[in-house]
């Protein structure tokens, strides 16, 4: 069962268009992080969300973090073909330990934004 | 500031070979986590190292093992390779839990 589920997992839209793309879980997390990630790169972070109710804004994406701190989404307004790739979002799990640095990843959003 | 950097960046192997894996993290960072990152499995925790000790280890076979040097340099050994080892293995480095930087990976092919 993977501890943090990604929806939709393939998404294929217009440049211009919105988006969102959700990530859910039935664990609490003490932080959540979105990262992209392009083809034959490592993920890099966009983002960091550690308060229920948090909402964070990148520009054109906007981060918001679920109240009880089990879910988070991304949306992405007015997109542009530049934002391409896989977006991936992982959490620290409340409980886990101080001490310890583990992420549980989602799968992913592969997100194909065409001009 | 450099960045996480990993070498090689690809590398081909037959099965049974064993193969080592190299990650340097940015100055400063003293923990560095590794990851399996595969098309059915995502992002999958290898193990974390802080300061040369082991400090959480994922659900991985035996045939995984990594170490950290005093530099904060790390290596992870795969032995007997099996073809479900093809995979890209990524390396984070970090100050904390909320930010950890990535290298580009290494691609591992499994003939």
């Amino acid at each position: 069962t993977q501890l943090l589920e990604q929806s939709p997992q393939f998404l294929s839209i217009q440049e211009g268009e919105n988006l969102t793309v959700y990530c859910n879980s039935s664990s609490v997390f003490s932080s959540l992080q979105w990262y992209r990630q392009e083809p034959g790169e490592g993920p890099v972070l966009l983002v960091t969300v550690v308060t229920g109710g948090e909402v964070k804004k990148l520009k054109r994406l906007t981060f918001q973090f679920g109240d009880a701190r089990k879910d988070s989404s991304l949306h992405i307004t007015a997109a542009q073909p530049g934002d391409t790739g896989l977006y991936l979002c992982a959490g620290k799990e409340s409980g886990s330990g101080a001490g310890s640095y583990q992420l549980t990843f989602g799968k992913g959003t592969k997100l194909s934004v065409i001009p | 500031k450099a960045g996480v950097t990993q070498t090689p960046r690809y590398l081909i192997k037959t099965r049974g070979q064993q193969v080592t894996l190299s990650c340097s993290p940015i100055s400063g960072h003293r923990s560095v986590s590794w990851y399996q990152q595969t098309p059915g499995q995502g992002l999958q925790f290898l193990f974390e190292y802080f300061s040369e000790t082991q400090r959480n280890k994922g659900n991985f076979p035996g045939r995984f093992s990594g170490r950290q040097f005093s530099n904060s340099r790390s290596e992870m050994n795969v032995s007997t390779l099996e073809l479900g080892d093809s995979a890209l293995y990524l390396c984070a480095s970090s100050v904390s839990a909320d930010t950890q930087y990535f290298g580009p990976g290494t691609r591992l092919t499994v003939l």
